[in-house]
């Protein structure tokens, strides 16, 4: 079976500390994304990448930054987290042109304190 | 990208057909409309796409307008397992980007 698996389902860090989200896809896909979803905020882009060392920021990149040094792989890093970072992150990767195509990984649920 | 608007929520009972409003007045003729879903605690999940032609898979039909300015995604025997939030997105052939709006949220009552 396909997958994107993100390395923690839950994570509790500390205001400052950098924090890193990894991600993992097994398809081969060219595409990689990161969202993050708040309640009432529905699901927004932070970062993609489509190609290895290749990155494009999304609507809201500001406090993150991500690293993709091979293709399965796609990190999201924050910098020096703050309260207002905690939500829930949400991995996908796609077939590039293929809107149908994206899949999704389980989350990770990340509170900063 | 073209917007959509749906309901906010909806409820079905169990085994009855659960049909799923979509506006998308502006869409432009290049522009697919992409249907996932959230079950709770998950990532979205992808349902059915279309560009003109009313489309069927083994999880769900849509039905397009012929002036493709709305359309409805069916779930034909809804279970209480596709309790779910419900996305519709336009967009545009070869586009690198899923958009999300705020979904309708299906609930599927016994």
């Amino acid at each position: 079976d396909v997958k994107v698996t993100q390395s923690s389902r839950y994570l509790v860090k500390r205001t400052g500390e950098k924090v890193f989200l990894e991600c993992v896809q097994d398809m081969d896909h060219e595409n990689m994304f990161w969202y993050r979803q708040d309640p009432g905020l529905g699901l927004r882009l932070i970062y993609f990448s489509y190609d290895v060392k290749m990155k494009e920021k999304g609507d809201i990149p500001e406090g993150y930054s991500v690293s993709r040094e091979k293709k399965e792989r796609f990190s999201l890093i924050l910098e020096s987290a703050s309260t207002n970072q905690t939500s829930m992150y949400l991995c996908a990767s796609s077939i590039p042109g293929q809107g149908y195509g994206y899949t999704f990984g389980s989350g990770t649920r990340l509170t900063v304190v | 990208d073209a917007k959509t608007t749906q309901p906010t929520s909806m409820d079905c009972a169990e085994g009855r057909a659960a049909n799923l409003p979509c506006n998308h007045s502006t869409i432009s003729g290049n522009e697919y409309v992409y249907w996932y879903r959230q079950i709770h605690s998950q990532g979205p999940q992808y349902i059915i796409h279309g560009l003109k032609n009313n489309e069927t898979n083994e999880m769900a039909s849509l039905i397009i307008t012929e002036d493709r300015k709305s359309s409805t995604l069916i779930l034909p025997h809804a279970t209480l397992r596709d309790t779910a939030v419900y996305y519709c997105i336009v967009l545009p052939g070869g586009s690198e980007k899923l958009v999300f709006g705020k979904g309708t949220k299906l609930t599927v009552n016994p």
